[in-house]
């Protein structure tokens, strides 16, 4: 099926240093979301986003819903240890009832 | 509060055998199910998704299938496994109109 490009696919960085990853579409979305998932784990949601332009924040971390709404952003600050994992990227397509597109993942490694 | 159970955790099992996975939600009443796959290190692959008591839509041609008997009961299955089959399942839920999924702790399968 459809999938989101997300970049990068990986990252090394070290503690106390900022993060940011993007995923763009083809699609036009109309709700963007934002999921952490751990190793053997399901995936966490950290942030939704409803409209065009919206910013929003949860502790760390904040997103973007783009303008264009093709696009968005999850920027994290000031990394610690415990922010390692895989982070997803989702959206529903205007006209896909019931369905999320899923970006392919970005891995995270946070070195002290 | 709602919550979502997936059994098992963890399932080794031989080719050709048949596979029963079951996933619960409490809290919710009518929510949309879905049953994703996901492969080592990729993203998710949407399987199944359900929006009501015995609708079922499937996203893939495969060797599995899936069936939705009680309103927050999600069943995965298959007569008869394939290596192929292994990978990390997972179930989620939504309550439309919201867009948002939660998803379940996942169970890895291993087909020998």
């Amino acid at each position: 099926g459809q999938q989101l490009n997300q970049s990068p696919q990986s990252m090394f960085i070290q503690e106390g240093e900022d993060v940011s990853m993007n995923c763009t579409s083809s699609s036009i979305f109309n709700t963007w979301l934002w999921y952490k998932q751990d190793p053997g784990e399901g995936p966490v949601l950290l942030i939704a986003l409803y409209k065009a332009g919206e910013l929003t924040s949860n502790g760390r971390l904040t997103a973007q819903f783009g303008i264009t709404r093709k696009d968005s952003f999850l920027n994290i600050s000031a990394s610690i240890p415990s922010d390692v994992g895989i982070y997803f990227c989702a959206g529903q397509v205007v006209g896909t009832a019931s369905k999320l597109t899923f970006g392919t993942g970005t891995r995270l490694q946070v070195t002290l | 509060s709602q919550t979502i159970h997936q059994w098992p955790a963890t399932l080794v099992q031989p080719v050709g055998s048949p596979l029963s996975l079951e996933c619960t939600v409490e809290g919710t009443s009518n929510p949309n199910l879905y049953w994703y796959r996901q492969a080592a290190g990729r993203g998710l692959q949407l399987l199944f998704y359900s929006v009501g008591i015995g609708q079922i839509s499937s996203e893939v041609p495969q060797n599995l299938s899936a069936s939705r008997p009680q309103d927050r009961q999600f069943i995965l299955s298959s007569k008869k496994l394939l290596l192929s089959d292994s990978g990390f399942y997972l179930c989620a839920w939504r309550a439309p109109p919201k867009n948002i999924q939660y998803f379940g702790a996942g169970t890895r399968l291993s087909v020998l």
